[in-house]
């Protein structure tokens, strides 16, 4: 049973980046597509991008692609989201995600609040 | 990309009710969707997956049927643990896209 764990809350600034982690526990991690999905207050799930941690090769939405980066660390088994040029219809929950891509998503992360805002 | 539009938004009902949630997509996705279901400050769980396969340990109360462009999400008598917003998914076309959501409430 795969478990997506990800860290605490974040602030920024506009214009600033945030990066945020996801770490897998259980199951194989390398094979499986790990998705970033945001969900703005009172708003509902949008798919931003993910990646196949053995292939290393990002695949993104196109409204994120130009200042979005997702890479995967397969030694320690967590995936890095990094999002650039914040505003702040930004602020949201970004969960991690086990499918995506092609695929329904069977496990979430927590998510992670992050806070946009000067 | 594919748009998601499910109604109602909101749906009010009591426990022992039968209710259905029904999310419509722009152009086929065959039966690439899947439905799960929220609540405040959780992640979504997923309930169902290719349109009406049931996840394991998911009550059988819930069920999934539709193909192409119309699905809809079955709940045949609610439960106070049901009471929550659920949302569809597509996964047929780069990129996933969700629907706006239903919230469930009591009526």
């Amino acid at each position: 049973q795969v478990q997506l764990t990800q860290a605490g809350g974040e602030v920024r600034k506009p214009g600033s980046s945030v990066k945020v982690s996801c770490k897998s526990s259980g199951g194989v991690f390398s094979r499986y597509i790990i998705s970033w999905v945001r969900q703005a207050p009172g708003q509902g799930l949008e798919w931003m991008g993910g990646v196949i941690p053995m292939f290393g090769k990002a695949n993104y939405s196109q409204k994120f692609q130009d200042r979005m980066t997702i890479n995967a660390d397969e030694s320690t088994r967590t995936v890095y989201m990094e999002l650039r040029s914040l505003r702040s219809e930004d602020a949201a929950v970004y969960f991690c995600a086990r499918g995506g891509l092609g695929n329904y998503i069977d496990s979430w992360g927590q998510g992670t609040v992050v806070t946009v805002s000067s | 990309d594919i748009h998601m539009t499910q109604s109602p938004s909101t749906l009010s009902a009591s426990v022992g009710d039968r209710v259905t949630i029904t999310c419509r997509a722009s152009q086929s996705i065959n039966s690439w969707l899947a439905w799960y279901q929220q609540k405040p400050g959780k992640a979504p769980q997923l309930l169902i997956y290719r349109a009406s396969n049931l996840v394991s340990g998911v009550p059988s109360r819930f069920s999934g049927s539709g193909s192409g462009t119309e699905f809809t999400l079955t709940i045949s008598s609610l439960q106070p643990d049901d009471f929550a917003t659920y949302y569809c998914q597509q996964y047929n076309s780069h990129p996933d896209t969700f629907g706006l959501g239903t919230k469930l409430e009591i009526k």
